[in-house]
């Protein structure tokens, strides 16, 4: 499975977009990308995740750049409550087995 | 609809004794996790279930047995506690196993203390 990089922390003003960035330069061609977020002592939350494409819902929008070695969770509107670690994973598809590997995260701290 | 839910939320145990980690989900998934989190770390992976009547090891299964007693229900099972287990138990599911619907949704967590 890939290895994701991301910066430990970052702080972002309430109202403003929070741009949160994930290293992953070993994905290989059937890996996705996927993003949780875990609110202190509560279970963790899918966010969304991408292939190749840039994908949007209602919560954020999933930045992957051509090459797919980087990509960036966007929260375009960030409020108190996504206080939150940030987990960026990426696991390959298919029917040979699924572990979620979760690393450190990064802490993001959204300030009023 | 509840999602997952996990029994109990807090539990406390002395060093040697047993006890069982319930899990259900009520979205029909066919998949199902169980991982561990201690403090500052990310999850870890205990034992998975693809698939009612399937179970296998995750990344840290030493310690624990687990029993998917239906499609619903997946637990986890502490024979002798240690000192080493105190952690935050969180059981997941999944639609299927692989593919494009194995989106992970997680429970609230059990908080276990072992002295």
């Amino acid at each position: 499975d890939a290895k994701t990089t991301q910066p430990p922390s970052m702080d972002c003003a309430e109202g403003r977009a929070a741009n949160l960035p994930c290293n992953h330069s070993t994905i290989s061609g059937n890996e996705y990308v996927y993003w949780y977020r875990q609110i202190h002592s509560q279970g963790p939350q899918y966010i969304i995740h991408g292939l190749k494409n840039n994908e949007t819902n209602e919560m954020a929008s999933l930045i992957i750049t051509e090459d797919r070695k980087s990509s960036t969770l966007i929260l375009p509107h960030a409020t108190l409550r996504d206080t939150a670690v940030y987990y960026c994973i990426v696991r390959p598809r298919g029917t040979g087995g699924f572990k979620t590997i979760f690393g450190a995260g990064t802490r993001l701290f959204v300030k009023a | 609809n509840a999602g997952v839910t996990q029994t109990p939320k807090f539990q406390v145990l002395k060093t040697g004794q047993s006890m069982t980690l319930q899990c259900a989900q009520d979205m029909n998934h066919n998949s199902m996790y169980w991982y561990r989190q201690d403090p500052g770390m990310g999850l870890r992976l205990i034992y998975y279930s693809a698939s009612e009547g399937t179970t296998d090891k995750g990344e840290v299964p030493n310690g624990y047995n687990v029993s998917r007693l239906n499609k619903r229900e997946f637990s986890l099972r502490l024979e002798s506690a240690a000192p080493s287990q105190t952690s935050v138990y969180f059981c997941a599911s999944s639609e299927t196993w692989g593919g494009v619907s194995d989106t992970q949704y997680f429970g609230p967590g059990t908080r276990l203390t072992v002295l």
